[in-house]
């Protein structure tokens, strides 16, 4: 089955600078969704776009999807500490099959103080 | 209102046993997913269940592995003789149904298999 992948596996930075995330996948989409993940525990939901979208805001977050490329980025500015978790992408396909989300690994991100 | 609720937090079985684990979801959501979450891995997705509808098992590992949903409402997932590589966080989702939007998570059942 297709899977979402994210970009980088880890990251890294100071408090106040963005956080950028890539997701690619490999088929066609219904939509694309990302989460965040604190502590291995229950994901929440951050914010969806959908296939015919290209971009979508969310206060501090931005996400873009290039269906062309098969890929998605989210960008997350002036991080904060709390922004700490790790974050994942995930497919739904067309159809409205039974698939569920297909999450990828996750990029795991740590805001320095 | 209340979130998706599951019980236990935290699980700790002999191999061999069976386990039950619980989740209730957002009240008025008729979608209710089910996925294991290995250490550092993502989410693996098991089972759906949309409304009274029959679910569709193919993402189910094994067939140890059940899961059911009375009135279209709580659902139980339920492991039978437990393995080893049973071992991981087991996470319960609910939408709204087939208008495939955002999932709502709850915080996951801890399975530690011994």
């Amino acid at each position: 089955s297709q899977q979402g992948e994210e970009d980088p596996q880890a990251l890294s930075i100071q408090e106040g600078e963005n956080a950028t995330m890539n997701c690619s996948y490999k088929t066609s989409i219904n939509n694309l969704q990302w989460y965040r993940q604190n502590s291995g525990r229950g994901l929440v939901h951050l914010i969806l776009i959908r296939s015919n979208e290209r971009e979508k805001h969310s206060g501090r977050l931005r996400v873009t999807l290039d269906t062309s490329k098969k890929s998605s980025s989210l960008l997350i500015t002036a991080s904060r500490a709390a922004d700490t978790a790790s974050y994942f992408c995930a497919t739904d396909l067309p159809g409205g099959g039974a698939d569920g989300l297909t999450f990828g690994k996750g990029t795991h991100l740590i805001i320095q103080p | 209102g209340a979130g998706v609720s599951q019980s236990p937090s935290n699980k700790v079985t002999e191999k061999g046993k069976d386990v039950e684990l619980r989740c209730d979801p957002i009240s008025g959501h008729t979608a209710l997913y089910w996925y294991r979450q290995s250490l550092g891995q993502g989410l693996e997705f098991l089972i759906y269940f949309q409304g009274n509808s029959a679910p569709d098992k193919s993402g189910l590992p094994s067939d140890r592995f059940s899961a059911e949903r009375t009135g279209g409402s709580v659902s139980t997932l339920t492991i039978q003789r437990t393995q080893q590589e049973d071992s991981a966080v087991y996470l319960c989702a609910s939408s709204q149904g087939r208008l495939r939007g955002a999932q709502y998570f709850g915080p996951g059942t801890r399975l530690l298999v011994l």
